[in-house]
């Protein structure tokens, strides 16, 4: 039983180029989150998807970060025109509701790396 | 004032000793409660979670849940070296909702 899988691992881009970070949920998830860590800091909440919605993305940067969550195939994390205050490690999230409770597991994250 | 807060550690424990790990959280309204427990360079792996007030175990571990004090805390008996990591303590406002998570507690278990 494959856990949540992030794709890929490591990425690096120079400064003014897209980043693109897949992630694919546990078999029967059907919730994706994505947060960020930066170096020497907790993890920050980006954004919440459902299959084809968003539902939360009080956490996402206005300009240069966008999500999708597709009918088929994986969650995208799109960062256009990276700076290097981009660089920090990705991770994705997945889960499901089961008698109104929801627990999330991670995936090994991308740690991106703008020089 | 931070709305999850953790003491940043590090937490120095002797092997088979007990480590307990605080966390506070600033919303009243948070109903979910989860440990996770980071190792360096790694993903944030699920240690327990906890819904209600009260204590809930799990082999070694045990989390405490005080909603009137807005306090959570995770028990690790008989420590092992190899529960050295960051502990990361996460808080959820719905049953399906963003986690916010504390900065996390480095513990470290000597010899």
């Amino acid at each position: 039983n494959a856990g949540v899988m992030q794709n890929p691992r490591h990425l690096v881009r120079r400064r003014g180029q897209e980043a693109r970070l897949r992630c694919s949920p546990m078999k029967g998830h059907s919730h994706v989150y994505w947060y960020r860590q930066l170096p020497e800091e907790g993890l920050k909440f980006m954004v919440y998807l459902q299959k084809e919605n968003i539902i939360d993305e009080s956490g996402m940067p206005k300009e240069r970060f966008s999500a999708e969550f597709p009918k088929e195939g994986p969650s995208i994390l799109r960062i256009q025109q990276v700076v290097r205050g981009d660089s920090a490690a990705y991770f994705c999230a997945s889960s499901f509701l089961a008698g109104g409770q929801e627990t999330q597991y991670f995936g090994p994250g991308t740690r991106l790396l703008v020089l | 004032q931070k709305e999850v807060e953790q003491n940043s550690g590090p937490l120095s424990v002797p092997e088979g000793a007990i480590a307990s790990l605080n966390c506070t959280y600033s919303d009243r309204g948070s109903q979910s409660f989860f440990w996770y427990r980071q190792y360096s360079g790694k993903s944030p792996e699920l240690i327990m979670f906890i819904y209600s007030n009260g204590d809930k175990e799990d082999g070694r571990f045990t989390a405490q849940l005080n909603k009137a004090s807005q306090y959570v805390s995770l028990l690790i008996r008989d420590s092992q070296p190899s529960d050295s990591a960051t502990y990361l303590c996460a808080v959820g406002t719905g049953t399906a909702s963003k986690l916010t998570f504390g900065t996390g507690t480095r513990l470290q278990v000597t010899l």
